[in-house]
């Protein structure tokens, strides 16, 4: 249980355009997810809280209108990355809680900007 | 910024325990310790977690020091796939989400 899936699980796109990245709980509902970015080599930094049905809470220097987070549903979350260019791309992780609250992570999206 | 440090990386041959150390020095008393593992290209995998008490689990034991500044992950017979970045993290205890602040981990390698 609590399985944590993302689509796709990597994209390739041309500079300038949007990308969207779906992540789902599957045997579970989530009001609260998390997104990660993770550059090679390093660890994961934390983007932004998705919040059902409200706002998400983005971390310092995590730029809103260029990471765009919605949490339609109590089992999905997408971020779009807006006008990506080449040093955007990056591993990208989501999270959701469960379980009392232990965490469980989707198995990353890999984004390739041209 | 995390609250724990852990070592860069560490060797283990394969069939040996590996012994993974974390310091939360600053730890509070309703924190808990969770521990986390990605292998390469993967999302970080869930292992164990603990308050106070040891804990033990089909994957792994986590002992935490009597004053809970420092913790140590057993992985008591490891494997070639056990070869992967561990994480170490800090989070408030209670009911609520909290988010996780990754450090650097430690980077295990097991050897053949």
């Amino acid at each position: 249980g609590a399985v944590v899936s993302q689509h796709p699980s990597w994209v390739i796109c041309k500079s300038g355009t949007s990308v969207k990245i779906e992540c789902r709980s599957l045997d579970f509902q989530a009001t609260t997810m998390f997104w990660y970015r993770q550059f090679p080599k390093q660890s994961l930094m934390l983007m932004a809280t998705s919040n059902e049905g409200s706002k998400a809470t983005y971390e310092q220097g995590v730029e809103k209108d260029k990471f765009l987070i919605n949490h339609a549903s109590l089992t999905l979350s997408t971020l779009t990355v807006t006008s990506a260019h080449p040093e955007d791309s990056s591993f990208y992780i989501c999270s959701a809680p469960a379980r009392g609250d232990t965490q469980y992570f989707g198995p990353g999206t890999r984004l390739t900007v041209l | 910024d995390a609250k724990t440090t852990q070592p860069t990386s560490m060797d283990c041959a394969e069939g040996r325990a590996a012994n993974l150390p974390c310091n939360h020095s600053t730890i509070s008393g309703n924190e808990y310790v969770y521990w986390y593992r990605q292998i390469h290209s993967q999302g970080p995998q869930y292992i164990i977690h603990g308050l106070k008490n040891n804990e033990t689990n089909e994957m792994a034991s986590l002992i935490i020091t009597e004053d809970r500044k420092s913790s140590t992950l057993i992985l008591p017979h490891a494997t070639l796939r056990d070869t992967a970045v561990y994480y170490c993290i800090v989070r408030p205890g209670g009911s609520g989400t909290y988010k996780y602040i990754f450090g650097t981990g430690t980077r295990l390698k097991v050897l053949a």
